[in-house]
């Protein structure tokens, strides 16, 4: 157990339709990441947030946003969903410190678009 | 884009064999992470290496950084079917803090 949640652990949805993710990082880590997994991208970093405010930003869509809150847990937004947008997604969270970027995953969400 | 390269894509051995796993680029990354990943599930962190030259060693599992901080391996001696999943190697720079992730090795220890 890395002491990250995430939930839902499924999540089955229409295209056109907007669903939110959630996540709580691990108790003192004050970044969280948001990445997309799928089958022919692989693990892609979409953005990460660092005490509540926006620090960077990957390969997000306009349609996906973000926030993280005061008590440092973060939402991912996907809307006008899309059949392609079915894949699994995961939170990580790291304490963002030194040398070393130990980021610990969450279960994931596994969103499918029907 | 992947600035990762992951070989072998795929491996499949008995159990009680070795198996190398290895991790190029064309960047110098400040450090590198090896996670596996078991299927629908969260990678899991195995190890940090962060200096050039680097080995560090996990029970049967066997990690190098190499001098360059371009290129990793991963070494398993006596692999057991336990071992089996996807071994994720991925890397961050000094001063941008997201991962980014080779394509990953997906590794099937026989019994």
């Amino acid at each position: 157990d890395s002491g990250v949640t995430q939930t839902p652990k499924h999540l089955i949805t229409a295209t056109g339709q907007r669903v939110t993710l959630r996540c709580s990082p691990r108790s003192g880590d004050l970044s969280v990441y948001w990445y997309q997994q799928s089958l022919d991208q692989g693990l892609q970093f979409l953005i990460q947030y660092y005490n509540g405010e926006e620090r960077a930003k990957g390969n997000i869509l306009e349609r996906f946003s973000a926030q993280q809150f005061p008590d440092l847990h973060s939402e991912l937004n996907l809307s006008s969903l899309e059949l392609g947008d079915s894949a699994l997604y995961f939170c990580a969270s790291s304490v963002t410190s030194g040398r070393t970027n130990e980021q610990f995953f969450g279960p994931g969400t596994r969103l499918t678009v029907l | 884009t992947q600035l990762l390269e992951q070989s072998p894509q795929f491996l499949s051995i008995q159990e009680g064999e070795n198996l190398t796993v290895y991790c190029n680029s064309s960047s110098v990354f400040s450090s590198l992470q090896w996670y596996r990943q078991e299927p629908g599930e969260g990678p899991v962190l195995l190890v940090t290496v962060v200096t050039g030259g680097e080995v560090k060693k996990l029970k049967r599992l066997t990690f190098q950084f190499g001098d360059a901080r371009k290129d990793s391996s991963l070494h398993i001696t006596a692999a057991q079917p336990g071992d089996t999943g996807l071994y994720l190697c991925a890397g961050s720079y000094s001063n941008d803090y997201k991962l980014s992730f080779g394509a990953g090795t997906t590794v099937t220890v026989r019994a």
